[in-house]
């Protein structure tokens, strides 16, 4: 069975761009959460969305947005982009609420 | 809210040694707790879960981890180490029978292995 899967694994952007992350969860996992990973604020709860709706949303500005299509595939994007969104952004599935999330290799963006 | 804390943000032992890696929460309902590792540019791997049932929790590449409510603990340990575990671990709560599935983690803590 396939994994999480995310594209790309490297972005540079320049500040004021914008950027879209893919995330492709685990074959029947309608659950996709996103996480950011930075050296300074650790690993921080984005959003996650399940079954196309975002369920939960955690304490980001809303530059920072997502979508979840009928096959279960994520997107998120950022916009205006900011020197401080540099990260490792992570992508994880679950079959449902509350199981084990598996998270994919993410993708490095890095804002110059 | 729930929140975690992971106590010593690195840990150096020698191959052979005991790890100890500790891990406290706080929620305000039982919670489910995780254990994940993080190797150099790569995602998380869950090494072990509790959710309910028996408090000592065997998971992969020989960690287990206890959990004990009266200390809001959740400590991972393996007997004995191997270079192959130098790597960064997290702890992380998430609250069950809630609408959405956010996991909480900890800083992390890093693990050094030397021979």
């Amino acid at each position: 069975k396939a994994g999480v899967t995310q594209t790309p694994r490297y972005l540079i952007k320049t500040r004021g761009q914008q950027v879209t992350l893919s995330c492709s969860p685990i074959s029947g996992h309608r659950s996709v959460s996103w996480y950011q990973q930075t050296p300074g604020q650790g690993l921080q709860f984005l959003f996650e969305y399940f079954s196309e709706t975002q369920r939960n949303k955690g304490n980001f500005p809303g530059r920072f947005s997502g979508r979840q299509f009928s096959n279960s595939r994520s997107e998120m994007n950022v916009s205006t982009l900011e020197l401080g969104d540099s990260a490792l952004y992570l992508c994880a599935s679950s079959f449902q609420e509350n199981t084990e999330a598996f998270f994919g290799q993410g993708t490095r963006l890095t804002v110059v | 809210a729930q929140s975690v804390t992971q106590l010593g943000s690195h840990v150096s032992v020698s191959e052979g040694a005991l790890v100890l890696l500790r891990c406290n929460y706080s929620s305000s309902v039982p919670p489910y707790l995780f254990w994940y590792v993080q190797y150099p540019n790569q995602g998380l791997q869950l090494l072990l879960k509790y959710t309910t049932g028996a408090t000592l929790v065997k998971g992969i590449n020989g960690f287990e981890a206890e959990f004990k409510k009266s200390e809001t603990s959740f400590h991972l340990t393996k007997p004995s180490a191997h270079m192959s575990d130098a790597a960064e671990y997290f702890c992380a709560v998430s609250v069950p029978n809630q609408a959405g599935t956010a996991l909480i983690f900890g800083k992390g803590t890093t693990l050094s292995v030397s021979s």
